[in-house]
């Protein structure tokens, strides 16, 4: 069956660099949520989209923005890239979520 | 916000042993996850739970709704197991998806 597609699966970014993560959800599934794993670190909720609009926003520094497409498909772009940043960044979709979500593996970016 | 705790926060175990991973939150939810993380990050879906238990191969999953509790059972446990496994809420309400436990890691050894 298909999965939550992530792209790159791995970055390394230069400081002040910019980077873009990409994240294909699985057919039929409308909402998707982004979230950023530092080392060693739970997960922390970035930002969520649902039908193509932003349908909620969490702790997303300014320096990143992102937006779901017609095909679902949702883009995290990072600007201004800090030390900070590098953690693992995984998205997570779902149609209804009563059943569930489905998790993509991560695109792990760092920054050097 | 829904607090998320896990315990133990490490556990080290022989092969075979009967493993118990416990999760509690504090306000009420529609959902509990149990994740399993493998070094390199990709997170596997193990349960859903709003009620009950579940079973699959040698996994089990309880919730207990009044106590706002779960636990995640490892029988028969192999090294294959070891992994960070991971406590999940969806509180229903809003569009932020789950709440993440800090996660156990597991090691199971030979």
């Amino acid at each position: 069956a298909a999965g939550v597609i992530q792209s790159p699966r791995h970055l390394i970014k230069e400081k002040r660099e910019t980077a873009t993560l990409k994240c294909y959800p699985i057919p039929r599934h409308d909402t998707v949520y982004w979230y950023q794993q530092g080392p060693g670190q739970d997960p922390q909720f970035l930002i969520s989209f649902y039908e193509k609009m932003q349908s909620d926003k969490g702790s997303i520094p300014d320096r990143f923005s992102a937006q779901q497409f017609s095909d679902y498909h949702s883009e995290l772009n990072m600007s201004s890239l800090e030390l900070g940043d590098s953690a693992l960044y995984f998205c997570a979709s779902s149609g209804d979520r009563h059943y569930g979500y489905t998790f993509g593996s991560g695109t792990r970016l760092t920054v050097v | 916000k829904n607090e998320v705790e896990q315990s133990p926060q490490n556990l080290t175990a022989q092969e075979g042993e009967f493993i118990t991973i416990n999760c509690s939150y504090s306000v009420g939810i529609s959902a509990l996850h149990w994740l399993q993380q493998h070094p390199g990050g990709g997170i596997v879906s193990l349960f859903m739970l709003s009620s009950g238990k579940k079973k699959h191969g040698r996994l089990i999953a309880t919730i207990n709704i009044q106590e706002k509790h779960s636990s995640l059972h490892i029988t028969a446990s192999h090294p294959r197991d070891s992994a960070v496994y991971i406590c999940a809420v969806d509180s229903g309400g809003g569009a932020d998806g789950l709440t993440f436990g800090k996660g156990t890691h597991l090691i199971i050894q030979p």
